[in-house]
């Protein structure tokens, strides 16, 4: 099983400041399986970025996914008050090949 | 645009079977463009993903259960199932129904499932 180790667990910003949130692999997936969530409380996780890098549709541009092999990457390059949520990755693969999501990173206000 | 739409019982006891159905609107279950999966989450803890469905009812499960989920698909109903046996406090959680194409979305509210007696 591939396991997505995500960093850092909670990360503490400002409104308009940039945030950085990391998704690592246990060994290579395809970029194409490569997603990113958003979960508020009491919601279900929406979708923010497919493909690694693609922007679901409605998602905004400061929204931006990139990486691949191992190391992925989603950045919000300025934060709005309604982003501070959780932030899941997830991907398909490794033997039998199923889903797996990373632990979370907590974006909160600092 | 699709939607999911979770229902089923809120309260199951212990060693019994959860059951949970999920309704598609907006779209065929059986265009075959899509598979359908559920996920589930326990309270303050990460997305953990059982299995998921074809529109030709092949499926694929997270080994992780055990052989304990069962998804069905009623294409007349425009409905997916899940079924999970033997269940224990540890299969409490809420659970997700999502449309899948190597990513989730949309998903449905959430359905929350309590295991005790």
């Amino acid at each position: 099983e591939i396991v997505l180790t995500q960093s850092p667990g909670t990360l503490s910003l400002s409104q308009g400041e940039r945030a950085t949130l990391s998704c690592r692999a246990s060994q290579s997936v395809s970029t194409i399986s490569l997603a990113w969530y958003q979960q508020k409380p009491g919601q279900a996780p929406r979708l923010l970025i497919y493909s690694a890098s693609r922007r679901a549709t409605g998602i905004p541009d400061r929204f931006s996914g990139s990486g691949s092999g191992t190391d992925f990457t989603l950045t919000i390059s300025r934060l709005e008050p309604e982003d501070f949520a959780v932030y899941y990755c997830h991907q398909f693969g490794g033997s039998p090949p199923i889903y797996t999501f990373g632990q979370g990173t907590k974006l909160g206000i600092k | 645009q699709v939607q999911l739409q979770e229902s089923g019982p809120g309260l199951v006891k212990p060693s019994q079977t959860l059951s949970l159905s999920c309704t598609v609107s907006g779209g065929s279950i059986s265009s075959g463009d899509y598979y359908w999966s559920w996920i589930r989450q326990p309270a303050g803890k990460g997305l953990e993903w059982i299995g998921r469905i074809y529109a030709t009812g092949t499926t694929t499960y997270n080994p992780s259960l055990r052989g304990r989920a069962t998804i069905s698909i009623d294409t007349s109903k425009n409905q997916f199932s899940l079924q999970v046996t033997s269940v224990t406090a540890a299969d409490t959680a809420v659970y997700y129904c999502a449309r899948e194409g190597l990513c989730f979305d949309p998903w449905g509210q959430g359905t929350q499932v309590t295991v005790s007696s």
